[in-house]
């Protein structure tokens, strides 16, 4: 299945700073979401963007999506060390297919 | 939310044995149930999609007759490493579609393989 791409593969900043993640991919998609996946654990889905959407909120979460580039951004503001995970951004293609995961992007917050 | 309860967690076997990976899902029926698998540092990649009463669909590169996918019930996916080997220590998990969520996909918490 084909695999998206993600950068930056790791990222390390300062709690308090603010962390962007990107994720492009390849062919037209329903949806693309965003999974957080601490050392070793399961899958955390942290938002769903829409193919008609541009930006979407939650929390400390901001994404975005750019279809007419094939390219989504991930950004988290006043990161905490408890930020610290893998993530990953899955896009949805149509009907009853399986999400295909990016290559994720490590991030580290040092406290 | 639609919960999918993945057993066991983590387990570890010796070469040549074979091990089952269960997913059941609890609360809503799985026509279909994908399943992945994520070496140490990389990305979730599919390795099957399972649907109920029919034979499995693998991914190019994945040896059918290694990973037995049984997918019996609309409750119940079983995959099954055969003759498993070192280099097929890893993390497994699994996901079924759930039109009744948000997003439409929830996941089992995965299975860490490990083979000595």
């Amino acid at each position: 299945s084909q695999q998206g791409e993600e950068d930056p593969q790791a990222l390390s900043i300062q709690e308090g700073e603010n962390a962007t993640m990107n994720c492009s991919y390849k062919t037209s998609i329903n949806n693309l979401q965003w999974y957080r996946q601490n050392s070793g654990r399961g899958l955390v889905h942290l938002i769903l963007i829409r193919s008609n959407e541009r930006e979407k909120h939650s929390g400390r979460l901001r994404v975005t999506l750019d279809t007419s580039k094939k390219s989504s951004s991930l950004l988290i503001t006043a990161s905490r060390a408890a930020d610290t995970a893998s993530y990953f951004c899955a896009t949805d293609y149509s009907g009853n297919t399986p999400l295909v995961f990016g290559k994720g992007t490590r991030l580290s917050v040092i406290a | 939310g639609a919960v999918v309860s993945q057993h066991p967690s983590w387990v570890i076997c010796k070469s040549g044995t074979s091990v089952k990976i269960e997913c059941r899902s609890l609360d809503f029926q799985a026509t279909t149930m994908f399943w992945y698998r994520q070496f140490p540092k990389q990305s979730l990649m599919l390795m099957a999609t399972s649907n109920e009463g029919s034979k499995a669909t693998y991914e190019q590169g994945v040896e059918k007759d290694k990973f037995l996918i049984n997918h019996a019930s609309l409750t119940l996916s079983t995959l099954t490493v055969t003759s498993a080997h070192p280099e097929d220590s890893s993390f497994y998990i699994c996901s079924a579609r759930d039109p009744s969520s948000g997003y439409g996909y929830t996941f089992g918490s995965g299975t860490r393989l490990t083979v000595v």
